[in-house]
C-alpha cells in the first residue's frame, strides 16, 4: 500500500517568507498527487493537483508544486506568504488504480506571523 | 462551497449507541469516499463506494458500516460507540474512480462520544 511522508509538522514562518513544505510518497506506479489545505474550522479544500504532463504544477493562492518522480516527492512551495496562509497542510496521493482510495500524510501545521 | 454536502455537522451521543451520518456527493459524482480524522491518527481513509458498490476498504472497524443508494447519496453508520470514535468524519466525492479524478471534500460531521 502507499504512504505518505511530510517532513514538517509545525512550521512558523513571518510574512514575507518563502515556503517549502516537503512531501514524499512510497510507491513504484503511476501516482497522482494532491495538496489540499484545512484553515482553522473548515474542510479540506484542493490546492493544486498533479496527475500527468508538466511536473511543475501551479494551484490557487499562489502555491505551486514540483513532482520528481525520482525522488518521489511532491513538495509544496509559495514565494511570499500571507498571514491568511495560517492552516493545516496536507499532502495527498492516489496510487496506482485507486485501490487504496486517496492516503494522506499526517499534515504540516503552518503558523504565519505577521 | 465544495458541492458536498454532510448532516448532521454535530452530533454528541452515549458511549454504546449507534448513529448514522449522511452526505450527498457533488451533482453528477459516482464516487464517495469516507474519512476519519483524528489527532492522534490524522486523516485515515475508511472507505469507498462507486456508483452503489464497495471500491476499496481502508481502516474501517467493523463496528461501522457504510452503503451508497441509487440516488448515490451515502450513509456512514457507526455503532456501539466508544470515547475513540469521537473524531471529524468527512465525506468526499469525485466524478470517477479515484485514480486520475479530483476528490472533492465536504464540511465534516463532528462526533462527539461522551
Amino acid at each position: 500500500a502507499q504512504s505518505v511522508s511530510q517532513h514538517n509538522h509545525h512550521v512558523i514562518l513571518s510574512e514575507a517568507a518563502s515556503l517549502e513544505l516537503g512531501c514524499n510518497y512510497s510507491y513504484g506506479g503511476t501516482v497522482n498527487l494532491f495538496w489540499y489545505v484545512q484553515y482553522p474550522g473548515q474542510h479540506l479544500q484542493l490546492l493544486l493537483k498533479y496527475f500527468s504532463g508538466d511536473p511543475l504544477v501551479k494551484g490557487i493562492k499562489g502555491f505551486e508544486a514540483e513532482f520528481i518522480k525520482s525522488k518521489f516527492s511532491f513538495n509544496l512551495r509559495k514565494p511570499s506568504v500571507q498571514w491568511s496562509d495560517t492552516a493545516e497542510y496536507f499532502c495527498a496521493v492516489i496510487a496506482g488504480g485507486g485501490a487504496d482510495g486517496l492516503t494522506f500524510g499526517k499534515g504540516t501545521h503552518l503558523i504565519i506571523q505577521p | 462551497d465544495s458541492g458536498v454536502t454532510q448532516t448532521p455537522k454535530h452530533l454528541i451521543t452515549a458511549t454504546g449507541q449507534r448513529v448514522t451520518l449522511r452526505c450527498s456527493p457533488r451533482s453528477g459524482d459516482l464516487s464517495v469516499y469516507w474519512y476519519q480524522q483524528s489527532l492522534d491518527q490524522g486523516l485515515q481513509f475508511l472507505i469507498q463506494y462507486y456508483n452503489g458498490e464497495e471500491r476499496a476498504k481502508g481502516n474501517i472497524l467493523e463496528r461501522f458500516s457504510a452503503q451508497q443508494f441509487p440516488d448515490l447519496h451515502s450513509e456512514l453508520n457507526l455503532s456501539s460507540l466508544e470515547l475513540g470514535d469521537s473524531a471529524l468524519y468527512f465525506c468526499a466525492s469525485s466524478a470517477l474512480d479515484s485514480s486520475g479524478n479530483t476528490i472533492y471534500f465536504g464540511e465534516g460531521s463532528w462526533l462527539t462520544v461522551v
